[in-house]
């Protein structure tokens, strides 16, 4: 019953360091999302791609890239992490078309700390 | 911009006490809507969702939501909760037209105390 996987539950790493979230879906859908989850400010839409090698900037993509080389992967780049990055990150997918019946599906999330 | 509001943050209630969380979107059109429940340690999961048809909609574990189109709400409802509800509830808006992004609101933390 997998369907989307990401790497990592939980990271620690040091300001400044490059960090790559790795996540994975197994249902072949086409768009795939990046989220950050903070207490207070709910879910906010970091980058999305709906295609292989394509994307596009959500509401909050400073500081942050995205790579999506296969259809099933697609992975979020802190090019210099700092402090201020330390959050849950969600990866979620969805189906190309159609009216997103089933809304969106989500990994468990990965608890990145910035030191 | 399209924005989701859940006034709400924190919620605290006893077991069997009736549930209802609010929300409102911001955006003129045709939407779909959609409540995602996160466990504690768990992954959003969907509770349930609007696209047309009859206003009230049932989810799973007894939850229900109204669309009230003249109030821009799909508040979420249930008659008697229980300690295993306890978790952060999501509320997200979809416009019917364009690309399929969700605009989550900024949560409600609900405790059920046994």
């Amino acid at each position: 019953d997998v369907k989307v996987t990401q790497s990592s539950r939980y990271l620690v790493k040091r300001t400044g360091e490059k960090v790559f979230l790795e996540c994975v879906q197994d249902m072949d859908h086409e768009n795939m999302f990046w989220y950050r989850q903070d207490p207070g400010l709910g879910l906010r839409l970091i980058y999305f791609s709906y295609d292989v090698k394509m994307k596009e900037k959500g509401d909050i993509p400073e500081g942050y890239s995205v790579s999506r080389e296969k259809k099933e992967r697609f992975s979020l780049i802190l090019e210099s992490a700092s402090t201020n990055q330390t959050s849950m990150y969600l990866c979620a997918s969805s189906p190309g078309t159609g009216a997103l019946l089933n809304g969106y599906t989500f990994g468990s999330g990965t608890r990145l700390t910035v030191v | 911009a399209q924005s989701v509001s859940q006034h709400n943050h924190h919620v605290i209630l006893s077991e069997a006490a009736s549930l209802e969380l609010g929300c409102n979107y911001s955006y003129g059109g045709t939407v779909n809507l959609f409540w995602y429940v996160q466990y504690p340690g768990q992954h959003l999961q969907l509770l349930l969702k609007y696209f047309s048809g009859d206003p009230l909609v049932k989810g799973i574990k007894g939850f229900e939501a109204e669309f009230i189109k003249s109030k821009f709400s799909f508040n979420l409802r249930k008659p008697s909760v229980q300690w295993s509800d306890t978790a952060e509830y999501f509320c997200a808006v979809k416009p019917n037209t364009g690309f399929q992004k969700l605009v989550f609101g900024t949560g409600t933390r609900l405790l059920v105390s046994p």
